[in-house]
């Protein structure tokens, strides 16, 4: 079962206008980790914002938040005031588990989202 | 902030020849590396995870004598793809865990001819 899911293949967004990448998961541990990264054509992959399972409030990161709607299991990207170099694709992640365990910090990611800014 | 050190950055090789991919934590030790393959446009897939003085624990599906995988030291491991085939050509990357947290290489665009 896809645990990540991203359901946008390619979003446009106008320079300056917000928009938003959509990121549901499915897991079953209650100690998760979310992550939203960006990768440009060069394929290093930028770490963008970080959301815990257990935080109370919605991580923001600059022109970054993310929208966590646990009870949706839904984490969606919001990048306000578009820039001409935010076009790249987007992945979603997942972390699942506890620290201290050999696999913590592996990453399930979704399938991308490509995002054009238009001038 | 912590850096992960790829090398290289992008390699040709002949078909059936093995191709050795560094990944360098440098300032910070790593007992856990992780390997993901990416073809174009799709998602990183996980390979393999490398830990320090163990053997790695090898992904469903994912050949482990094809993809060797060393990480001798705290500081680097190392994916070596023998007897490469054109369908291994792909986008190799590496990702080393801090406190649960993963710092990512510059990634390898392997080629094979």
């Amino acid at each position: 079962a896809q645990k990540i899911t991203q359901t946008q293949p390619g979003m446009f967004v106008q320079e300056k206008e917000a928009v938003t990448l959509d990121c549901t998961y499915d897991t079953s541990d209650p100690s998760y980790g979310l992550f939203w990264y960006k990768q440009p054509s060069s394929g290093e992959m930028i770490f963008l914002i970080y959301q815990g399972s257990y935080d109370q409030q919605n991580a923001t990161e600059g022109r970054y938040s993310l929208n966590f709607q646990k009870a949706r299991k839904s984490a969606n990207l919001v990048i306000s005031a578009s820039q001409l170099g935010d076009s790249a694709m987007y992945f979603c992640a997942m972390r699942e588990g506890l620290a201290g365990g050999t696999s913590y910090g592996k990453l399930t990611f979704g399938q991308g989202t490509i995002l054009t800014v238009h001038p | 902030g912590a850096v992960v050190s790829q090398h290289p950055s992008w390699v040709i090789c002949k078909s059936g020849t093995s191709v050795k991919i560094e990944c360098r934590s440098l300032d910070f030790q790593a007992t856990t590396m992780f390997w993901y393959r990416q073809f174009p446009k799709q998602s990183l897939m996980l390979m393999a995870t490398s830990n320090e003085g163990s053997k790695a624990t090898y992904e469903q599906g994912v050949e482990k004598d094809k993809f060797l995988i060393n990480h001798a030291s705290l500081t680097l491991s190392t994916l070596t793809v023998t007897s490469a085939h054109p369908e291994d050509s792909s986008f190799y990357i590496c990702s080393a865990r801090l406190e649960g947290e993963a710092f990512f290489g510059q990634g390898t665009r392997l080629t094979v001819v």
